[in-house]
């Protein structure tokens, strides 16, 4: 089945610097890959995805990337806000049928102000 | 975008208790729904996928007769943990992709906090 890494687990960046969070896929079959955003106790919120028939998706100061070819993709967040701060995960999936999202174990990014 | 509503939103109970847990997809039909479990500062981990009109598919480790799944119509999934012990205490959260099978954004309800004593 697929596996999810996700590095770093934590992340600490100033207010108006960029984050960049990486993550790593196993199943070559493996064609949605969306991000959420995670607050304490709250439930995982989606920020954006990207799909595998492209290579870069933007929207506002969040990007997202997808090699293929290597099996990784990445977040960006720019101009980091206080409000940013939050636990990220990385996930994918095959999605075919009703296959489910396998997560990576997350990132916490903590935005300095 | 799509709703997903998860209930009871905390829940503390007795060890040796059952406890249910309800999701509904209110404005849209999910033959699939997914049970995830979440311990404090980890990831989500998928439990099992609850299909309508049929048995639930469980994730190796997870104990069919402790976590009940039932998926009785289009917009109702529940999770029941029988005999609910200490160690069961962790935040459930049951999602389902709307927009057709396989193509559309999952959603998630807003999870369940089990507490058990």
């Amino acid at each position: 089945g697929e596996n999810v890494e996700q590095h770093p687990s934590t992340l600490s960046v100033q207010e108006g610097d960029s984050a960049v969070i990486k993550c790593t896929y196993s199943d070559s079959a493996s064609n949605y890959f969306p991000w959420y955003k995670q607050e304490l106790g709250k439930r995982p919120q989606l920020i954006i995805d990207i799909r595998s028939n492209v290579g870069e998706k933007k929207d506002q100061r969040i990007a997202v990337t997808l090699n293929k070819t290597a099996k990784h993709f990445s977040l960006h967040i720019t101009e980091t806000q206080p409000e940013d701060s939050a636990v990220y995960f990385c996930a994918a999936t095959p999605n075919s049928g009703n296959t489910p999202l396998v997560f990576g174990k997350g990132t916490r990014l903590s935005v300095i102000a | 975008g799509a709703v997903v509503s998860q209930h009871p939103s905390r829940v503390i109970c007795k060890s040796g208790t059952s406890v249910k847990i309800e999701c509904r997809s209110l404005d849209f039909q999910a033959t699939t729904m997914f049970w995830y479990r979440q311990f404090p500062k980890q990831s989500l981990m998928l439990m099992a996928t609850s299909n309508e009109g049929s048995k639930a598919t469980y994730e190796q480790g997870v104990e069919k007769d402790k976590f009940l799944i039932n998926h009785a119509s289009l917009t109702l999934s529940t999770l029941t943990v029988t005999s609910a012990h200490p160690e069961d205490s962790s935040f459930y959260i049951c999602s389902a992709r709307a927009g057709g099978a396989g193509t559309g954004e999952l959603f998630f309800g807003e999870g369940s906090r089990l507490t058990v004593l």
